[in-house]
Order: C-alpha cells, then structure tokens, then sequence
C-alpha cells in the first residue's frame, strides 16, 4: 500500500476556518487527482494535475483549491466557501493519459469533519 | 462531459453463486473502462479494465463485457466468496481526448452472504 501518502488520517476543524489536506506520492507519477467520497454518491473529482505547475478543475472545484509546485505534492485547501466540507477526501496519482498504464493509485484517504 | 451511471446500487448474492454489475456512459469519445474495488476502510483498487478495442476480459473468476454501441459495460464475479463483499466503482476515461480524466459510478455494494 505504499507509493502515495495521505495525512492527517482525521482532521477536526471549525467552520469558517480553511484547511490544507496533504498527499504525497514517491511513484513518479505526472498525473495526480483529488475526489470527494459520500455515501451514495461515488468519487467525485474536485481537481486534478497532469504536470507540475498546472492543474484543471474536476466535476466539484467550488470551494476548494490546489497547487503542484512539486511532482510529488499535490496538497487540497477546502476553503470557508465550501458549503458542506465534511467528507472523505481521496487522493490518488497515476502516470496520466500518456501511459503504459492508467491505473490509479489512492491513498487511503482524510476523513474531514467540519463543525 | 462524461456521465456514467451504475446499477444495481446495492447487492447482495450467495456464496458461490454469481454477480454482475452493470454500466453505462454517455460520451462516445471514452474508450478506456476500469473497474474499481474498495473494500470497508480501505482505499479503492484497480481489480480489471478493458479498452474499447476489446469486447471482453477475464482475470480468473472477474470478467468484463464491453458494448459500444449501446454504451454499457458489466462486471461479472463467478464463484463468489466472502472476500469479494465490498463496494465496486465502475469509470470511464476519453483517452487521448481534452479532457483526460476518470469519470466514475456511483458504486455498488455487493454483499456476499456465507
């Protein structure tokens, strides 16, 4: 299960406040992502990376933001914009459209809880 | 964009008996389909894919149909055990295309009962 890290596993923060989600991965990969999971509703993409230095809006943007200064961070900042922040946030990295492979790999996820 | 919707939401089979899960997407363009497993507290893994070249895969008791003209791709588990029990994500991916990225199902939860 190595390869790409999340912290912290659970993180308790006050509404209004912003907080910084952090994944790091060793793997090499250009391309990294972050979702959303709730009950019922899948994984959500809120942004993702194909290189560093650049990054695109996932299906769910609004209330969050990222950079990608390094290859291997892709650090997630739920803002106090976000209306309903409290959930499991996945991050996960692969080596992009480009290939060989497609597969991607996830961390094993932050739970926030917002209150 | 891509929209791709999963059926049945939840399921619940016999040990040894056989479950499938079904798949549809909107996007013409996709042409790559991964099936995801998570298992409860752990983070989601590749488990089978297939590319629209191909109209079926199979890795022992997991096997994927594709149909492109109707869109649908199904996972088909034989032989089921407790160990498959676990939510399924099914995803489709335009290669090659603009907007290079997995859009995913909403998951089913298979149950499987000893």
């Amino acid at each position: 299960d190595g390869g790409i890290t999340q912290s912290p596993k659970y993180l308790f923060r006050k509404e209004g406040q912003n907080v910084t989600l952090s994944c790091e991965q060793n793997l090499n990969h250009d391309a990294m992502y972050w979702y959303r999971q709730d009950p019922g509703q899948g994984l959500r993409l809120i942004y993702y990376s194909q290189i560093v230095n650049d990054f695109q809006k996932g299906d769910i943007a609004e209330g969050y933001s990222v950079s990608r200064e390094k290859k291997e961070s892709f650090p997630l900042t739920v803002t106090s914009a976000q209306k309903n922040p409290t959930a499991f946030y996945l991050c996960a990295s692969s080596e992009g459209a480009t290939g060989p492979t497609y597969e991607q790999y996830f961390g094993p996820g932050t739970r926030l809880t917002v209150t | 964009g891509e929209n791709v919707e999963q059926h049945p939401s939840t399921l619940s089979v016999q040990e040894g008996d056989s479950a499938v899960i079904k798949c549809t997407y909107s996007d013409s363009a996709s042409n790559y389909f991964p099936w995801y497993k998570q298992e409860l507290g752990k983070r989601p893994q590749l488990i089978i894919d297939i590319r629209s070249n191909v109209g079926e895969k199979k890795d022992q008791r997991i096997a994927v149909t594709l149909n492109k003209t109707a869109k649908h791709f199904s996972l088909h588990i034989t032989e089921t055990q407790p160990e498959d029990s676990a939510v399924y994500f099914c995803a489709a991916w335009p290669l090659n295309f603009g907007n290079e990225k997995l859009t995913f199902g909403t998951g089913t939860r298979l149950t499987i009962i000893p």
